[in-house]
């Protein structure tokens, strides 16, 4: 059974940094790109940054360019997201997701919920 | 960067009625484009991938239609299970972007 579990969210303040995590499980993890998507609670998706198999190919939404790092390890089956000078507007939940054959993503995680806020 | 603009931005409907759903490209992505179900506190669920091909279990009274800039999903008779909000995604090229979600409501 595929499973992708994140952490690493929480409370943190303006300005400051946070690293969420997502282990993968179920599969050949360094078979397929990861991606992280957000969603604000009650508001649309964003797709926020993906990550091809051998991190060879990276992409991030224009609010997060500059702030956020992608990474991905494969020797550990994870997927990480270096969030640099959080803002307010970062606040959601974030889901890591797992790509197939660059079509679609198949399979989400439970989320991990980041609040940026004084 | 590719902006995907989705309508409605909801609807109501009643359990048989067709549905159908648009979004539409800011410029022409072939057919990256995949369509997402997301029900209240779950995470998005696959339903059409490459514009019109559905997913393995998703059943047949969806379907998805388009090519280049528009895009199309129909739920052929509404079931009370598809009361949720729909995405609309395009891979074309980094940044992906969803559409902004149509929720589907019951009248």
């Amino acid at each position: 059974e595929v499973q992708l579990v994140e952490s690493g969210g929480g409370l943190v303040q303006p300005g400051r940094s946070l690293r969420l995590s997502c282990v993968a499980s179920g599969f050949t993890f360094d078979d397929h790109g990861m991606h992280w998507v957000r969603q604000v609670p009650g508001k649309g998706l964003e797709w926020v940054s993906g990550i091809s198999w051998n991190s060879g190919s990276i992409g991030y939404a224009d609010s997060v360019k500059g702030r956020f790092t992608i990474s991905r390890d494969n020797a550990k089956s994870s997927l990480y997201l270096q969030m640099n000078s959080l803002r307010a507007e970062d606040t959601a939940l974030y889901y890591c997701a797992k790509v197939v054959l660059g079509l679609y993503f198949d399979n989400w995680g439970q989320g991990t919920l980041v609040t940026v806020s004084s | 960067d590719i902006q995907m603009t989705q309508s409605p931005s909801s609807l109501s409907a009643s359990v048989g009625d067709r549905v159908t759903i648009t979004c539409r490209a800011s410029q022409g992505i072939r057919n990256d484009l995949g369509w997402y179900q997301q029900k209240p506190g779950k995470a998005p669920k696959r339903l059409i991938y490459a514009a019109s091909s559905l997913q393995s279990g998703v059943p047949s009274r969806f379907s998805g239609s388009g090519s280049g800039t528009e895009f199309t999903l129909t739920i052929s008779s509404l079931q009370p299970e598809d009361f949720a909000t729909y995405y609309c995604l395009q891979h074309l090229s980094y940044p992906w972007t969803f559409g902004q979600g149509t929720k589907v409501e019951i009248k």
